[in-house]
């Protein structure tokens, strides 16, 4: 059973506060691994679809970076604003997408 | 921009029912799926479909069916609601073979309860 664990559940930060979360997945068999942003009442929005080892993508003050060797990749939101709070999700793309249980942030004014 | 519509945003219905959940994406893409959200749980994969009248199963299909007649829409069916089917359904949809890049495009989800 594949499984894809991500880390922390939640997170609650003020404005300004740079913050990081954790996605972990099987290193055997990579193809590729997604981030999707899930705001309350919206629809998840594609963040990144990294493929390499060590690429780091960057979208505004997000970034994130990706190492398939040992199964982990890391999302980093820098400065975050209120606007950023939602719940983050990655998934492991073998023949479909296996979704983590996503890091829900709050960022408080 | 990608749209993908899903008919309803909430929905109420009875046990024993037979529910159609319907989703339409706008931009000629091959792949749709249909997940489940479900707290505490990522989302899972119900099935999904490749091509017009063509299905697989996912990772939980018992108690589901589903329907592609036209590439554009993607239907979930349940045959006999059960009340541990209430939950947020999403639909998406992406382009190209499935090993492909592409990210998947969501709809904004149905919330379905089951009395």
């Amino acid at each position: 059973i594949l499984n894809v664990e991500q880390s922390p559940q939640s997170l609650h930060v003020q404005e300004g506060d740079s913050t990081n979360f954790t996605c972990s997945f099987p290193s055997s068999n990579f193809y590729a691994l997604h981030w999707y942003r899930w705001e309350t009442a919206k629809s998840p929005e594609a963040l990144f679809v990294m493929t390499l080892n060590g690429d780091e993508k960057k979208k505004g003050q997000i970034s994130a970076t990706l190492n398939t060797k040992e199964g982990y990749s890391y999302l980093y939101i820098k400065g975050s604003q209120p606007e950023d709070s939602a719940t983050y999700l990655c998934a492991y793309n073998t023949d479909k997408l296996i979704f983590g249980t996503g890091t829900r942030l709050q960022v408080f004014p | 921009d990608v749209k993908v519509t899903q008919s309803s945003r909430y929905l109420v219905k009875r046990t024993g029912e037979k529910v159609f959940l319907e989703c339409v994406q706008d931009m000629d893409h091959e792949n749709m799926f249909w997940y489940r959200q479900d707290p505490g749980l990522g989302l899972r994969l119900i099935y999904f479909s490749y091509d017009v009248k063509m299905k697989e199963k996912g990772d939980i299909p018992e108690g589901y069916s589903v329907s592609r007649e036209k590439k554009e829409r993607f239907s979930l069916i349940l045959e006999s609601a059960s009340t541990n089917q209430t939950s947020m359904y999403l639909c998406a949809s992406n382009r190209d073979i499935l090993y492909s890049n592409q990210p998947q495009h969501f709809g904004d989800g149905t919330r379905l309860s089951i009395l």
